[in-house]
């Protein structure tokens, strides 16, 4: 069935090292949005993309949606301590009004 | 309030029993949705209001499951008869939009229940 898959999901790095996770959705996207859970917390949103192989950027995230729209990365430059969660990729598939998420990718952020 | 209120945050109990969680969305907030996180995983869909209008149930993974929003505001999901399985975290979010697929979704906290 339609789904939206996200790898890795799990990631260690060293603090200061780039970090990259990445999504496909076996259909095109309306949008696709980012959301960023702490452990032990709730999903927050971060940003939503809306056009194809549109890059926006958050400090040191960079978010891309891919031309087909059917796939979209979010890649951290230098990490911190800070930047430790599960990200996840959400979006509509077909005419939902709701999210279908990935199943996350786990950042461990080693000091 | 400030953002999307759950309660309550744990919730023990007994396979057989039936249990019920409530949700406060953002005041004003139109969209409402419950979702099953289970551990290590994404939030999974289980129902969307517009309103107090349940629109989509289709996540709903049984007949035990019901939910309503009967004044379009708070929202309680009840499961009937728990099962082990059922044991997650139920996340509700709403949403200003009346079309959410396109706008950011708050989260509450969360009820973690646990099904011995």
């Amino acid at each position: 069935g339609q789904q939206v898959m996200q790898i890795p999901q799990y990631q260690h790095v060293q603090e200061g090292e780039d970090f990259t996770t990445y999504c496909n959705s076996s259909t095109t996207l309306s949008n696709i949005q980012w959301y960023k859970q702490r452990p032990g917390g709730h999903p927050v949103f971060l940003i939503q993309l809306v056009k194809s192989g549109e890059v926006k950027k958050q400090k040191r995230l960079t978010f891309q949606f891919g031309e087909a729209k059917k796939n979209s990365s979010l890649h951290i430059t230098a990490t911190q301590t800070t930047d430790v969660g599960t990200y996840f990729c959400a979006g509509p598939l077909g005419s939902a009004r709701q999210l279908t998420f990935g199943s996350g990718t786990q950042l461990t952020v080693l000091p | 309030g400030a953002g999307v209120s759950q309660s309550p945050r744990y919730k023990v109990a007994k396979r057989g029993q039936d249990v019920a969680l409530r949700c406060d969305p953002i005041s004003g907030h139109v969209s409402l949705f419950w979702y099953q996180q289970a551990l290590g995983q994404g939030p999974e869909f289980l129902t969307y209001f517009q309103n107090e209008a349940q629109l989509d149930k289709s996540g709903l993974p049984s007949d035990r499951f019901f939910a309503e929003r009967p004044e379009g505001s708070v929202s309680t999901l009840k499961i009937q008869r728990t099962q082990q399985e059922d044991s997650a975290v139920y996340l509700c979010a709403s949403s200003l939009a009346r079309v959410p697929s396109n706008q950011p979704q708050h989260f509450g906290d969360g009820t973690r229940l646990s099904i011995l």
